[in-house]
């Protein structure tokens, strides 16, 4: 399995700032995904981290408001930019590519409140 | 489009009584599918997945492709299965896809 820390575990925002969250993993892993999970919603992905390459983003998400970066096979951040209240969130980094049938491995989550 | 419905968003029962969590699939060939579990203040884990066809904490999940259905289910409940469970069928490139969920509370 893999080991999945997140920085910040939680901040208080103002809108119109930007915060970019990191995700370190104690392995190297092949994927690197980042998700969102709206308050009283369920978690739905924003984009998968490529190394080497821009993300690939999901329906709904843009590079301009998410920026991701993920230098090498260990590490990603994610950032939020020109946040508003609707970004309040928790989110989520996972990896897979570590064990067998496709488990993703999830991290704490970084609690978001912008105000 | 490529759906998952957990229809129940609470599930309520007593300590020792069968507990079961509907998951409905909509997807087109042949997701791979699994149960996530978060427990309290804890991250979310894998509990089953549909392929190695284990029981894990005496859970089990049958996948049905003629009803596209893979329901969640466990004959006797304990106080520490009270959690947040959530359906993901997989799709392309390790993409999990979360239904909306579903709390157990397991009351003594």
């Amino acid at each position: 399995s893999a080991v999945i820390s997140q920085k910040p575990s939680r901040d208080i925002c103002q809108r119109g700032t930007s915060l970019t969250i990191q995700c370190q993993v104690d392995s190297q892993v092949t994927m690197m995904f980042w998700y969102r999970q709206q308050p009283g919603q369920s978690l739905t992905l924003i984009a998968t981290a490529n190394q080497g390459s821009e993300a690939t983003y999901e329906s709904g998400f843009v590079i301009d408001k998410f920026p991701i970066s993920r230098p090498n096979l260990t590490f990603s951040t994610l950032t939020v930019s020109n946040m508003s209240p609707e970004d309040s969130s928790i989110y989520l980094c996972s990896v897979a590519g570590t064990a067998a049938f496709n488990e993703q491995f999830f991290g704490p989550g970084t609690r978001l409140t912008v105000l | 489009a490529q759906r998952v419905t957990q229809p129940e968003k609470l599930l309520s029962v007593f300590k020792g009584a069968p507990v079961e969590l509907k998951c409905n699939y909509s997807y087109s060939g042949s997701p791979e599918l699994f149960w996530y579990v978060q427990y309290s203040r804890q991250r979310l884990q894998l509990l089953l997945r549909h392929i190695s066809r284990e029981s894990i904490k005496g859970f089990t999940a049958d996948l049905n492709k003629g009803e596209t259905s893979f329901h969640l289910k466990k004959p006797f409940a304990q106080e520490e299965d009270s959690a947040m469970y959530y359906c993901a069928p997989l799709w392309g490139d390790y993409k999990l896809s979360f239904g909306a969920g579903t709390t157990v509370t397991v009351r003594a």
